[in-house]
């Protein structure tokens, strides 16, 4: 399986962007790009995902590198509702998801 | 719309004894999948079914046993639980087995506890 690295936690304050990265430097030609989010004892929730071109819905936008070796999820006016365990995830076809660590964000007031 | 419905929300084993955990899905997807997810760390796949009638094993079988019941339902069974099974598991669904473009649903989570 592709590997993704992400940064541990990361902070942010209370209605400002947060950018937060992932790094997939083996990501094969076939790999999706997915972001899902675990908000305090619940399950994971679909947050956005892409291939080669960015992607905006109505919680994130998805920024990917030219190169597709990295990607970053924005949100563009953090909130306390967005502090959450977030996961970059590889996938192509054939394979269920694979979940890594994630980045805990902390959201302050 | 109910999505993922897992039963029981919690639950308490003595060491040894056996229970089913139940999964359903109202999307009429293909695809299920359980998980589990230990205190600090990310979810693991335990077992997963591509469409009704396969399951195949994911990284963490040992020790669990799964069954489609039909295409809305997927159980995990613990035969002979054991305190290494302490986790809070998760079922999941997606329309079809081509994850790299389908999103996935999860349900609320069992939180099992094996003393």
């Amino acid at each position: 399986d592709a590997k993704t690295t992400q940064p541990n936690s990361m902070e942010s304050n209370e209605e400002e962007p947060v950018h937060l990265p992932c790094n997939h430097s083996t990501i094969s030609g076939t790999d999706y790009i997915h972001w899902y989010r675990q908000l305090p004892s619940q399950g994971p929730e679909y947050v956005i995902h892409g291939l080669t071109s960015n992607v905006n819905n109505r919680m994130a936008s998805l920024a990917i590198a030219e190169d597709r070796k990295s990607s970053t999820l924005i949100l563009h006016r953090a909130t306390l509702r967005d502090a959450a365990v977030y996961y970059c995830i590889l996938s192509s076809g054939n394979t269920p998801l694979v979940f890594g660590k994630g980045t805990r964000l902390s959201v302050i007031a | 719309n109910a999505g993922v419905t897992q039963t029981p929300k919690f639950q308490v084993l003595k060491t040894g004894q056996s229970m089913t955990l139940q999964c359903a899905q109202d999307m009429n997807h293909n695809s299920m999948y359980w998980y589990r997810q230990d205190p600090g760390m990310g979810l693991r796949l335990i077992y997963y079914s591509a469409s009704e009638g396969t399951t195949d094993k994911g990284e963490v079988p040992n020790g669990y046993n799964v069954s489609r019941l039909n295409k809305r339902e997927f159980s995990l069974r613990l035969e002979s639980a054991a305190p290494s099974q302490t986790s809070v598991y998760f079922c999941a669904s997606s329309e079809r087995f081509r994850q790299g473009r389908t999103e996935a649903f999860f349900g609320q989570g069992t939180r099992l506890t094996v003393v």
